[in-house]
């Protein structure tokens, strides 16, 4: 069974502009979840989608959204680029939004260098 | 609000010793999960362990074992014989059952490096 795939695996954007970052889920897999992680602040949730929908949300400002399609495939999208979110960032699926049943499972992530 | 604490940053031993890696969690969820993960240099985090708050035996898995308690809200985990292959960053995390709190909250991790 193929795992989470993620793409690309490297990104050089500068400030300013916008990124998309794509995330393919494990085949059966409904919850998408994303992760910023960054050696100040560790590992930060983004936000979690299942079937299409955002069903959790972390703190981040409004340039960070995302969407989920239905084929359970998810996008991140980054605009107006700063600096600090040059980061690793990671998605995981899982079965379905309870992590007592499926805890997730991780992709090799996407690491977006901002200059 | 959830918290993880891992005290411990960078630990290093020399192959065949035994290392604990040491988790404590705050939460005021009644139901909640704890979870270690394995992130070695290629970036992928690898699912290791789940824990659920009511059930606090403790789990060996060849030669990995964690000790989850509840009275020091701690989720130790032991490494028997440690091995090259071994070493990786290694993260505990906490999620609540529903809603907010469902989300994992990580701690920073602990690089654990394994020589020879």
């Amino acid at each position: 069974k193929a795992g989470v795939t993620q793409t690309p695996r490297y990104l050089i954007k500068t400030r300013g502009q916008q990124v998309t970052l794509s995330c393919s889920p494990i085949s059966g897999h409904r919850s998408v979840s994303w992760y910023q992680q960054t050696p100040g602040q560790g590992l930060q949730f983004l936000f979690e989608y299942f079937s299409e929908t955002q069903r959790n949300k972390g703190n981040f400002p409004g340039r960070f959204s995302g969407r989920q399609f239905s084929n359970s495939r998810s996008e991140m999208n980054v605009s107006t680029l700063e600096l600090g979110d040059s980061a690793l960032y990671l998605c995981a699926s899982s079965l379905d939004s309870n992590n007592y049943n499926s805890p997730l499972h991780f992709g090799n992530g996407t690491r977006l260098t901002v200059t | 609000a959830q918290k993880v604490t891992q005290a411990q940053t960078e630990i290093s031993v020399v192959e065949k010793e035994d290392v604990t890696l040491d988790c404590v969690y705050e939460t005021r969820d009644t139901t909640y999960y704890l979870f270690w993960y394995k992130q070695p240099p290629s970036g992928e985090l690898v699912f290791l362990i789940r824990r659920n708050s009511f059930d606090e035996q403790n789990e060996i898995s060849g030669r990995y074992s964690w000790n989850f308690q509840k009275s020091t809200s701690s989720f130790n985990f032991t490494i028997t014989a440690s091995q090259v292959v071994d070493s990786a960053v290694y993260f505990c995390a906490l999620s609540g059952e529903t809603g907010a709190n469902s989300k994992l909250t990580f701690g920073k991790g602990i690089t654990l490096s394994v020589r020879p």
